[in-house]
């Protein structure tokens, strides 16, 4: 089955950095790679995601860029604010079930 | 927007009782995912339906049921509860096969605490 590793598992910066979360998957037929923002006791929200056939999305200051031959996917939020603290997941799917990684908790001082 | 609605949102149990968390997916979403999350862990894929067939399985226990209606929502039966199953269980929802979209959306969740 698919297996998903997540790097760093904490990341800390200071308002106004920006901040890089990266995963690698190991199925090469998974072609769908979302990105969840989980708040303490929250459910996890979809704040951008990525098909196999784009290299690079970017929603204002999120952007997801992914390199299907070597099998990483990584999130780039910038100008980062105090509100983007949260533990976030990547995962990786092929049409259906999420296999996620194991989260990266992002504290963003001010 | 209509969202994905889970009941109840709290749930406290003992030991070896059983317990039915219910989920209603957002409206024309034919598919159901059930997750189980503990404390500090990713969510855990147990199983989901699509057209009230089960569809994919995870890492549900045998003691675990699951099953899709015909107005697609969907519940999970848990019986002979544990100590372990203490966890937020987060039902999702998608349509891939009407819209093309395979963006799954999170319920708020149900906490179980087994005591």
């Amino acid at each position: 089955g698919e297996n998903v590793e997540q790097h760093p598992s904490t990341l800390s910066v200071q308002e106004g950095d920006s901040a890089v979360i990266k995963c690698t998957y190991s199925d090469s037929a998974s072609n769908y790679f979302p990105w969840y923002k989980q708040e303490l006791g929250k459910r996890p929200q979809l704040i951008i995601d990525i098909r196999s056939n784009v290299g690079e999305k970017k929603d204002q200051r999120i952007a997801v860029t992914l390199n299907k031959t070597a099998k990483h996917f990584s999130l780039h939020i910038t100008e980062t604010q105090p509100e983007d603290s949260a533990v976030y997941f990547c995962a990786a799917s092929q049409y259906s079930t999420l296999t996620f990684g194991k989260g990266t908790m992002l504290l963003v001082s001010p | 927007a209509a969202g994905v609605i889970q009941s109840p949102r709290h749930l406290i149990k003992e030991k070896r009782e059983t317990a039915t968390l219910k989920c209603y997916p957002i409206p024309r979403h034919d598919t159901v995912y059930w997750y189980q999350q503990g404390p500090g862990q990713d969510p855990q894929f147990l199983i989901s339906f699509y057209e009230k067939m089960q569809s994919d399985k995870g890492s549900i226990p045998d003691r675990f049921s699951a099953q899709q209606f015909s107005d697609y929502h969907s519940e999970l039966n848990m019986s002979s509860l544990e100590l372990g199953d203490s966890a937020l269980y987060f039902c999702a929802s998608s349509s891939p096969a009407r819209t093309f979209e395979e963006t799954q959306y999170f319920g708020p969740g149900t906490r179980l605490l087994v005591l």
